[in-house]
């Protein structure tokens, strides 16, 4: 069974603030790592599916970085705003099996 | 490009009934995977199947079964509902490979009495 963590569970900040949170995955035989965005009454939206350790990706406020030696991944926010309301998924993806296995997540609520 | 859709968006059924969950693939897209996310867990793998055929399955018991049909639409079913199989069922359409994103329905929420 792979141990996927997402840490903290929650997180509240107020608009304008910078936050980033973990998701931890085993550092061996690492293929993929995929990050989500999951809004309230919406399906989860791919944000980044990251491949090569030292990976850097960016959209918009929001970057993501990758270390699959020592087996994590940081999501970050710069400035966040009440849209970015919602809970942030991430999937590791073993070699030989492919499939995304996810963690719990982390809920943000961005206060105006 | 249509997205994927899931149906019914909710379902309530019985403890030792049977129950299908249908889903449409996105366009272009040859492979399916089906996840059950239960109340304060993550999305938890069900089975993927691509071109017809299953291509992985998670820690589910037999009676979740599925099929995926030659336009990659695909069902679910589950056979002798148990109270613990209340949750959101989330099907997700893709590219195979687990580099290629996952792209998710709304999900069917299923309860059981």
């Amino acid at each position: 069974i792979l141990n996927v963590e997402q840490s903290p569970q929650s997180l509240h900040v107020q608009e304008g603030d910078s936050t980033n949170f973990t998701c931890s995955f085993p550092s061996s035989n690492f293929y993929a790592l995929h990050w989500y965005r999951w809004e309230t009454a919406k399906s989860p939206e791919a944000l980044f599916v990251m491949t090569l350790n030292g990976d850097e990706k960016k959209k918009g406020r929001i970057s993501a970085t990758l270390n699959t030696k020592e087996g994590y991944s940081y999501l970050y926010i710069k400035g966040s705003q009440p849209e970015d309301s919602a809970t942030y998924l991430c999937a590791f993806v073993a070699g030989g099996s492919y499939i995304p296995t996810f963690g719990r997540g982390t809920s943000l609520i961005v206060h105006p | 490009e249509t997205g994927v859709t899931q149906s019914p968006t909710h379902l309530i059924k019985t403890r030792g009934q049977q129950v299908t969950l249908r889903c449409s693939s996105q366009s272009g897209h040859n492979t399916v995977s089906w996840y059950q996310q239960a109340l304060g867990q993550g999305p938890q793998f069900i089975f993927q199947y691509y071109r017809e055929e299953e291509n992985g399955r998670g820690n589910f018991p037999p009676r979740f079964s599925g099929l995926q049909f030659p336009n990659y639409s695909s069902e679910l079913n589950v056979n002798a509902l148990e109270l613990d199989d209340s949750a959101l069922y989330l099907c997700a359409s893709s590219h195979l490979g687990g580099d290629s994103p996952l792209h998710f329905g709304n999900g069917t929420r299923l309860t059981v009495t």
